[in-house]
C-alpha cells in the first residue's frame, strides 16, 4: 500500500538550531515529494518539491529538503530555526503512475521552536 | 491574484443533513481536488475534478460527491451526514501539468451534531 511516514509527532528545537523533520515513503515508481506547512486553523500552505534533478531541493522561508532514494526518505531542514517556524508540517507523495495530482500526506509533525 | 479561495469558513449541521461546500480555485488553475482532514490527521485524498468530470476518486462513501463549473469552480456535497464527517474540508488547485503543485484553500471547518 502506498503511505507517507513521519515518525515524530512533535519536533522542539531551540531557536537558532538547525531542525530537520522526517519524512519516509513507501511508493512504487518515482514519486514526487511535497512539504507543506499548517498554521492554526489555516490551510496548507507550499513549501517544497521534489520531482527530479538535484537531491537537495530549496524552499519558502530558508527550508530545504534532501531526496534520499534508497532510503525512500525526503527530510525537511532548515539550519538556523525561528520562533516564527512553529507550526504543523505535512510530508506528500504524489504517486508516480496514473496518480495525476492525488497526495498523499503522513500524519504530520508539529515543531515546536522555543526561544 | 486571489489564492485559492473557500466558503463557508465555518459550518455547523445535524447527523442526516446534507451540506455543500464550495471553492474558486487560482487563477489559470483547471484542476480542482477535494481533501478531508481530520482532528490530528493528515489530508484524505476525496477527489478530484478536471474539465468537469471526476477523474479520481480516494476511498470515500457514495454520499460524498462533488461537481466542477465552467468556470473551473467547484462544489463537495455530502449526504446523510454522520458525526464521523466532522472535519476540516480542503480545497486545493493545480494546472493539469505533471508534477504541478497544489495551492491549498483555507479550508471549511464542518462540525457535525
Amino acid at each position: 500500500a502506498q503511505s507517507v511516514a513521519q515518525p515524530e509527532d512533535q519536533v522542539n528545537v531551540a531557536e537558532g538550531n538547525p531542525l530537520t523533520v522526517k519524512c519516509t515513503y513507501s511508493v512504487s515508481g518515482n514519486p514526487y515529494l511535497f512539504w507543506y506547512v499548517q498554521y492554526p486553523n489555516r490551510g496548507l500552505q507550499f513549501l517544497l518539491k521534489y520531482i527530479t534533478g538535484d537531491n537537495l531541493v530549496k524552499g519558502s522561508y530558508g527550508f530545504e529538503a534532501e531526496f534520499n532514494k534508497s532510503q525512500t526518505s525526503f527530510h525537511l531542514k532548515k539550519p538556523s530555526a525561528l520562533v516564527s517556524d512553529s507550526a504543523l508540517y505535512f510530508c506528500a507523495v504524489r504517486p508516480d503512475s496514473g496518480g495525476y495530482n492525488k497526495l498523499i500526506f503522513g500524519a504530520g509533525t508539529r515543531l515546536a521552536v522555543h526561544p | 491574484d486571489a489564492g485559492v479561495t473557500q466558503s463557508p469558513t465555518h459550518l455547523i449541521k445535524t447527523r442526516g443533513q446534507q451540506v455543500t461546500l464550495r471553492c474558486s480555485p487560482k487563477s489559470g488553475h483547471d484542476t480542482v481536488s477535494w481533501y478531508q482532514q481530520a482532528l490530528g490527521q493528515g489530508p484524505q485524498f476525496i477527489f478530484q475534478y478536471y474539465e468537469e468530470e471526476e477523474r479520481q476518486r480516494g476511498n470515500f462513501p457514495d454520499r460524498f460527491s462533488g461537481h466542477q463549473f465552467p468556470n473551473y469552480s467547484s462544489e463537495l456535497n455530502v449526504n446523510a451526514l454522520l458525526l464521523g464527517d466532522s472535519a476540516l474540508y480542503l480545497c486545493a488547485s493545480s494546472p493539469d501539468t505533471g508534477g504541478a503543485t497544489q495551492y491549498f484553500g483555507p479550508g471549511t471547518r464542518l462540525l457535525v451534531l
